[in-house]
């Protein structure tokens, strides 16, 4: 049972560059969430999205580009990386629950020099 | 814009100590408050969903109380181990199966 995956674990790049941060869950769960870490803000929505072909922005969308062409996968692509994009990135899923519950996936640590 | 706020902002105890934290949430609309638990460089884990207002959860040393009428939850770590140190999230949903996340306690457990 892999239940949610990000690949990959680290990555290091370059300003300028696109970097597609991938995520993957096995559980058919509706909705799928990326977020980044912040120092004092902890953490910070950029999409999310509620089937596939559903998107919508979240707090920090700048920047940031996400597609889901099927319900287990959610990549976040970077279209031009600053330094200010560099953080640790986790993504999460939730079935449409009364409670909200959400899952994490282990983060992607993203350095941009 | 949900305001859910968490003090301290971080917490430093001596093994074997008690603490609590506090978590404060808009007391109109609720249906539910989470915790989690994020150690440094791992992902974050569901501690405990609390849905009714005077809830208490309990798993092992850690515990949580609810009030939801006037919107906060209170998490206590009894007898704490370094094992214990890590960020404690608290959370309260919105829309679309969104989490609208605090800030974080910081809790640093020293022999």
């Amino acid at each position: 049972d892999a239940g949610i995956t990000q690949s990959p674990r680290y990555k290091i790049t370059e300003t300028g560059r696109q970097v597609t941060l991938m995520c993957h869950q096995t559980w058919s769960h509706s909705y799928m969430f990326w977020y980044r870490q912040d120092l004092g803000h902890g953490l910070r929505l950029i999409y999310y999205s509620a089937a596939a072909d559903i998107t919508d922005k979240g707090e920090v969308p700048d920047g940031y580009v996400v597609s889901r062409s099927k319900t287990e996968n959610f990549p976040l692509t970077l279209e031009s990386a600053t330094r200010s994009q560099t953080s640790v990135y986790f993504c999460a899923s939730s079935r449409l629950t009364s409670t909200n519950e959400q899952f994490f996936g282990p983060g992607t640590r993203l350095t941009v020099l | 814009i949900l305001n859910v706020e968490q003090s301290p902002q971080s917490l430093h105890v001596q093994e074997g100590d008690s603490t609590n934290f506090t978590c404060s949430f808009p007391s109109s609309n609720f249906y539910a408050l989470h915790w989690y638990r994020w150690e440094t460089a791992k992902s974050p884990e569901a501690l405990f969903v609390m849905t009714l207002n005077g809830d208490e959860k309990k798993k092992g040393r850690i515990s949580a109380t609810l009030n939801t009428k006037e919107g906060y939850s209170y998490l206590y770590i009894k007898g704490s181990q370094p094992e214990d140190s890590a960020t404690y999230l608290c959370a309260f949903p919105g829309t679309a199966s969104k989490l609208t996340f605090g800030t974080g306690t910081r809790l640093q457990v020293t022999l």
